[in-house]
């Protein structure tokens, strides 16, 4: 079974550009949650999607949003970016709702916003 | 509010000795989840255990070992016999029940060294 599949794996863009990463689960996951790691603020939550419903949000400004598709791939967007955006962005996967269940990464998506 | 607290930033042993990575967590919620995960340098989260916070009993899977203890809110992790293979970044989180945020600790860097 394919395993979570990120796209692109490295990015840059120049700061004010938006953004659009990819994700797409592991077969038969409804489920997709977004995470943003930095050297400085370590890896935090973004979004939680299950049936192509927002579940969950985590503390970002307004320019980060994502969606999920009827086939459960998920996107992501990050308007006007700025330095600060530059980070690994991890797209996980689930069977159900992450309470509790066992979640897989993908790769991740390296950002650099100069 | 929520918090994991991993208070060694890095350890370093020699192949073949036992390590703990400490976990501490805080949370006002009676019903939590407590989880543990493994960065290796090519960069994708690995999911090691979960633990509810009904369930202390401890657990031992090869050469891993979890020991959860409310009383003290601690969730630490050991390796038995550390291998050159279990370098990576190992991560604590906490996740409140259904429809919460994940919460991740500031992970410890573990080097083993041959």
């Amino acid at each position: 079974k394919a395993g979570v599949t990120q796209t692109p794996r490295y990015l840059i863009k120049t700061r004010g550009q938006q953004v659009t990463l990819s994700c797409s689960p592991i077969s038969g996951h409804r489920s997709v949650s977004w995470y943003q790691q930095t050297p400085g603020q370590g890896l935090q939550f973004l979004f939680e999607y299950f049936s192509e419903t927002q579940r969950n949000k985590g503390n970002f400004p307004g320019r980060f949003s994502g969606r999920q598709f009827s086939n459960s791939r998920s996107e992501m967007n990050v308007s006007t970016l700025e330095l600060g955006d530059s980070a690994l962005y991890l797209c996980a996967s689930s069977v159900a709702e992450i309470s509790y269940n066992e979640q897989f990464f993908g790769p991740g998506t390296r950002l650099t916003v100069l | 509010a929520q918090k994991v607290t991993q208070a060694q930033t890095e350890i370093s042993v020699v192949e073949k000795e036992d390590v703990t990575l400490d976990c501490v967590y805080e949370t006002r919620d009676t019903t939590y989840y407590l989880f543990w995960y493994k960065q290796p340098p090519s960069g994708e989260l690995v999911f090691l255990i979960r633990r509810n916070s009904f369930d202390e009993q401890n657990e031992i899977s090869g050469r891993y070992s979890w020991n959860f203890q409310k009383s003290t809110s601690s969730f630490n992790f050991t390796i038995t016999a550390s291998q050159v293979v279990d370098s990576a970044v190992y991560f604590c989180a906490l996740r409140k029940n259904y429809g919460q945020n994940f919460v991740f600790g500031p992970g410890t860097r573990l080097s083993v060294l041959p």
